[in-house]
């Protein structure tokens, strides 16, 4: 596709619900990222995959994240036992080089 | 530890002045610098970039400026225009993490 393509654009969930989040990165781009935004902050790092590999897993906030990329092109991102804290800007981006990314739509993400 | 601050939270600027949105960070590991645009509901759009081996990159109507010594990245628009009207992330990497680390942003207003 043209861009980085993520669904569901809303998703809203019941507090203890698990959700998953899915992202289409640009074709080719080996480099995936996951990305968090609250609310009137930037962006913050989740994860990254290199192909199929998650090399970086250090943002993850609890072992209630995880995420995957099985055959190196669509990632998914699934956040077991939603909680309130949760709710937020879930971002993924693609990169050919890894410098510069690009970001899709988001999907927001309110735990209710 | 906001490793990346941007200490404007909003910016007014005339239709057709400059607008100058400002960026300083702590780490001096970063080597590799961005600036993101982002609309309402969208995802951040890549604007332009730096190498810290660079002190300006210029691209249209953006120009960025790195001060190495200080800390400090600018981006200059001029002329403004009314559809610059965004939030603007100020990012850097360091060579060898993948991840950018974000500002929390600057909402540019351009008034016509």
């Amino acid at each position: 596709g043209a861009g980085v393509s993520q669904s569901p654009r809303y998703k809203v969930a019941k507090r203890g619900q698990d959700v998953a989040l899915r992202c289409d990165p640009i074709s080719g781009h080996v480099s995936l990222f996951w990305y968090q935004q609250a609310l009137g902050q930037g962006p913050e790092f989740l994860t990254y995959f290199q192909n199929e590999a998650q090399l970086d897993k250090s943002g993850l906030p609890s072992d209630r994240f995880f995420a995957e990329r099985p055959e190196g092109s669509v990632s998914t991102l699934k956040i077991q036992r939603t909680q309130q804290e949760d709710s937020a800007v879930y971002l993924c981006a693609s990169s050919e080089d890894s410098r510069r990314a690009f970001f899709g739509q988001g999907t927001r993400l309110t735990v209710v | 530890d906001q490793q990346v601050k941007q200490n404007s939270p909003s910016l007014s600027v005339q239709e057709g002045r400059i607008s100058i949105l400002n960026c300083d960070y702590t780490n001096s590991m970063f080597d590799y610098f961005l600036w993101y645009k982002k609309y309402p509901a969208e995802g951040p759009t890549f604007l332009i970039s730096i190498s810290s081996i660079k002190d300006k990159n210029e691209d249209g109507r953006f120009t960025v400026f790195l001060n190495k010594s200080a800390k400090h990245l600018s981006l200059h628009i001029v002329p403004s225009q009314p559809g610059d009207s965004a939030v603007y992330f100020c990012a850097a990497s360091a060579q060898g993490a993948q991840k950018l680390v974000f500002g929390q942003g600057t909402r540019l207003t351009i008034n016509p």
